[in-house]
């Protein structure tokens, strides 16, 4: 299965933009690359995807590498509400349209 | 809020008891996904149903056993389960099993076994 790596743990202040890096060096061609975050006592957020350009949306923009093997991405001012478990998950068709979650970033955000 | 609802939030049974956790959606989504999460771990995925039909069972134990009774509802039936089965168990839906279709999430129901 298509894996990413995440860090363990960020932390930002607030009203500042945030770089939440990811690595996947085994993509395939066709694998997409999706965004969720999950607050406490919740289930998984969706943030964001994109394939090959970069994307924004009202939440984020995501940064995808030329050569397709990382991603970053970028909250552009961070709030208090935005401290969460950010995970960078490549969607790929291997015997299964799966998701795989990696172990995700916990960010933190100082006031 | 979110638009993929489980019910019930939480749930307590004993090893031999029999159980199931309902999701519901009315998106009009047709992919439907549940996930096992412990705490502090990732989401682990279970189960995929596409156009109400088992299409992932990724190795899950027999006590842990899907339903897909229409396109709006997925039930996971449980039945002599063991107590490291206790953690969140997650359902998502998404429009179809394309890669470029996002996931909705609901908040999971807690399931403690005893």
């Amino acid at each position: 299965d298509a894996k990413t790596t995440q860090p363990n743990s960020m932390e930002s202040n607030e009203e500042e933009p945030v770089h939440l890096p990811c690595n996947h060096s085994t993509i395939s061609g066709t694998d997409y690359i999706h965004w969720y975050r999950q607050l406490p006592s919740q289930g998984p957020e969706y943030v964001i995807h994109g394939l090959t350009s970069n994307v924004n949306n009202r939440m984020a923009s995501l940064a995808i590498a030329e050569d397709r093997k990382s991603s970053t991405l970028i909250l552009h001012r961070a709030t208090l509400r935005d401290a969460a478990v950010y995970y960078c998950i490549l969607r790929a068709y291997t015997g299964g349209f799966k998701t795989i979650f990696g172990a995700g970033t916990r960010l933190f955000v100082k006031a | 809020d979110t638009e993929v609802t489980q019910t019930p939030k939480h749930l307590v049974m004993g090893m031999t008891n029999k159980k199931s956790l309902k999701c519901e959606q009315h998106m009009g989504h047709r992919a439907m996904y549940w996930y096992k999460q412990k705490a502090k771990k990732p989401p682990e995925l279970m189960f995929v149903y596409s156009y109400e039909k088992l299409s992932i069972n990724e190795s899950v134990p027999s006590r842990f056993s899907p339903e897909c009774p229409n396109s709006s509802l997925l039930n996971l039936h449980l039945h002599a389960l063991q107590p490291e089965d206790s953690a969140l168990y997650l359902c998502a839906s998404s429009q179809g099993q394309g890669l470029g279709s996002p996931l909705h999430f609901g908040n999971g129901t807690r399931l403690t076994v005893t």
